[in-house]
């Protein structure tokens, strides 16, 4: 079946540090993929998406490029601020039974970032 | 575009009581999702609907879970008979029609039972 790898963590990064946050994933179709992110106390929040190969999904100064060759979807952000401490969850939506786009999450990584 | 909303956000129960959550989606959101998310560990699939037509359960949902969606709109997720095991955060996401693979998420439902 359908499963989402990312790195573990937890990340402490200092502000303007550089992110990378590893996510590669098994499927048996075609599937799109998503990074979220969860802050304390919230539900989750699309940060960004790809829908096909070599497709990046950038927001906020986040980035990911769909690697199908790799199986690969790395986040990545320049600069991180302390605003962006959160827990970053990988996930996949492969298509089932025709309408059906359940999506099948990591495990989550919680980044905290310093002053 | 209010987003979609949960209530209650906090519930805590005894063992062996009965509990109901609601989801109200994203107005004209046909796809609607619940997940659960365990402590440290990403959601994990429970169930979908299409409109009313509840169209596929995970082998998570035992036969204390029922979840329905009467006029396509706003889901109940029951639970009958609490166990320990059900405390959780208990989430429901929509999607449009258009861009069916983009799941909008509610703050969810943190159940504790005792």
């Amino acid at each position: 079946g359908d499963s989402v790898t990312q790195m573990e963590g937890p990340v402490t990064l200092s502000e303007e540090a550089f992110l990378t946050i590893n996510c590669t994933y098994t499927a048996t179709g075609y599937p799109s993929l998503f990074w979220y992110v969860q802050y304390p106390g919230e539900g989750l929040q699309l940060l960004l998406k790809a829908t096909k190969a070599d497709d990046k999904g950038s927001n906020k100064g986040f980035e990911a490029t769909y690697r199908k060759e790799t199986t690969s979807f790395h986040l990545e952000k320049g600069s991180v601020q302390v605003s962006d401490s959160a827990v970053y969850f990988c996930a996949l939506s492969d298509l089932v039974g025709g309408s059906n786009y359940k999506l099948t999450f990591g495990k989550g990584t919680l980044l905290t970032v310093n002053p | 575009d209010t987003g979609v909303s949960q209530n209650p956000r906090h519930k805590i129960t005894k063992r062996g009581q009965n509990v109901t959550f609601r989801c109200d989606p994203i107005s004209e959101h046909n796809r609607l999702y619940w997940y659960r998310q365990t402590l440290g560990q990403g959601p994990e699939f429970l169930t979908y609907f299409q409109n009313e037509a509840q169209l596929e359960k995970s082998r998570l949902l035992s036969d204390r879970f029922s979840a329905e969606r009467p006029k396509g709109s706003f889901s109940t997720l029951e639970i009958q008979r609490t166990e320990q095991g059900d405390s959780a955060m208990y989430l429901c996401a929509s999607s449009p029609p258009q861009q069916g693979e983009t799941q909008y998420f509610g703050p969810g439902t943190r159940l504790l039972v005792l």
